[in-house]
């Protein structure tokens, strides 16, 4: 069973400029969510997407935004990139229910670096 | 708001001995888990404990979970090298996908 996968791997870009980046969940998964990870503020929680409807979002500036396409892959997008944007983006899938006792599978991750 | 700690930050031990990790949470919580990341990679999980008086052991890995007290543990028993990596623990909003990290536990076994 494939597991969680995420595109690009490693992405450099410039301040200013906007990035998206992929995640395509476990077959069956129908829900998503994305998270930032840096080392001084850790695991942040960014979205949760289940059936094409953002349902959770993080505290985050407007210039991070997300969707989620009817096959449950999902995308999220930064735009007027930061130098502190730079981090680790995770994107995460379940088998979210009433009654899901699942855990979520994370993905390899996207490095972002924003020079 | 739903705030996890965790600690210690840090934990250097020798193979062999057993040591527990804590996790604190702030509010009623449907679940929690506990996942490892190694350096440079992502998250694997371990557990996903859903109710209070809850134990699941894997390996040399033991967690527990006392809703009571908004407290869970994971106890490393006879460390091995193999075990080096950070540890988070995590709580779900109800009925959500929304996790809540704690700070993470570094830790590193040696000889």
């Amino acid at each position: 069973k494939a597991g969680v996968t995420q595109t690009p791997r490693y992405l450099i870009k410039t301040r200013g400029q906007q990035v998206t980046l992929s995640c395509s969940p476990i077959s069956g998964h129908r829900s998503v969510s994305w998270y930032q990870q840096t080392p001084g503020q850790g695991l942040q929680f960014l979205f949760e997407y289940f059936s094409e409807t953002q349902r959770n979002k993080g505290n985050f500036p407007g210039r991070f935004s997300g969707r989620q396409f009817s096959n449950s892959r999902s995308e999220m997008n930064v735009s007027t990139l930061e130098l502190g944007d730079s981090a680790l983006y995770l994107c995460a899938s379940s088998r979210r229910g009433p009654s899901s006792t699942d855990t979520q599978y994370f993905g390899p991750g996207t490095r972002l670096t924003v020079l | 708001e739903l705030k996890v700690e965790q600690n210690p930050l840090f934990l250097s031990m020798q193979e062999g001995k057993n040591y527990t990790i804590y996790c604190n949470y702030s509010t009623t919580s449907d679940r929690l888990y506990w996942y490892r990341q190694d350096p440079g990679k992502s998250l694997e999980s371990l557990f996903v404990l859903l109710s209070n008086g809850a134990v699941k052991q894997e390996g040399r890995l033991m967690a527990s979970l006392d809703t009571k007290a908004r407290l869970s543990t994971l106890h490393i028993t006879a460390a091995v090298h193999d075990l080096s990596a950070t540890y988070f623990c995590a709580v779900d909003m109800w009925q959500t996908d929304k996790l809540i990290f704690g700070t993470g536990t570094r830790l590193q076994v040696f000889p």
